[in-house]
């Protein structure tokens, strides 16, 4: 079964608001990464955390740690149609080398 | 920099047959990862090669298999294509055991 898992698996909002995407994990990590894909094209990194993390911002991104819970959150503030894609977050099992394993994403949509 | 390049960016090919897909590496990176998308099994781990020494492996026949040159381009072959073959290849690559993968847009195998 999948490490990670994502919810919602589909989220549709307009533009202007928040966009808020959960993850939630099996094993223990050492980190947790986000990444969107465009359709059909190659994944795109947002953002990473380390288990010693509790939270992490990039531009309109925040992203938060619950490693007593096996979760994380990806918050998309004021969001745009640009950002429509799908999100998925990918976890390291806390194994050596880059082995991540992929949650079946969220596909947000952004309306005008 | 230049990003992550696959070629081809999409083939077609015919039961039994074999394929060979390409990828050159951002350059420094010497980790490069393989991953398979289908929409029934999401995100699918292949396996990892680093320093031209595969470290990692997912749970995939023999068919599939890889290998990396000492310039850290890798290539991976699918040997007895399958319609269950059909998928886009994802190719990632990476500075070293820590942080997240830089994507290549992928190869888009169909399986006739």
């Amino acid at each position: 079964s999948q490490q990670g898992e994502e919810d919602p698996q589909a989220l549709s909002i307009q533009e202007g608001e928040n966009a808020t995407m959960n993850c939630s994990y099996k094993t223990s990590i050492n980190n947790l990464q986000w990444y969107r894909q465009n359709s059909g094209r190659g994944l795109v990194h947002l953002i990473l955390i380390r288990s010693n993390e509790r939270e992490k911002h990039s531009g309109r991104l925040r992203v938060t740690l619950d490693t007593s819970k096996k979760s994380s959150s990806l918050l998309i503030t004021a969001s745009r149609a640009a950002d429509t894609a799908s999100y998925f977050c990918a976890t390291d099992g806390n194994n050596y080398g880059q082995n991540f394993v992929f949650g079946p994403g969220t596909r947000l949509s952004v309306l005008p | 920099k230049a990003g992550v390049t696959q070629t081809p960016r999409y083939l077609i090919k015919t039961r039994g047959q074999q394929v060979t897909l390409s990828c050159s590496p951002i350059s420094g990176h010497r980790s490069v990862s393989w991953y398979q998308q289908t929409p029934g099994q999401g995100l699918q781990f292949l396996f990892e090669y680093f320093s031209e020494t595969q470290r990692n492996k997912g749970n995939f026949p023999g068919r599939f298999s890889g290998r990396q040159f000492s310039n850290s381009r890798s290539e991976m072959n699918v040997s007895t294509l399958e319609l269950g073959d059909s998928a886009l290849y994802l190719c990632a690559s990476s500075v070293g055991d820590i942080g997240g993968y830089t994507f290549g847009s992928g190869t888009r195998l169909t399986v006739v």
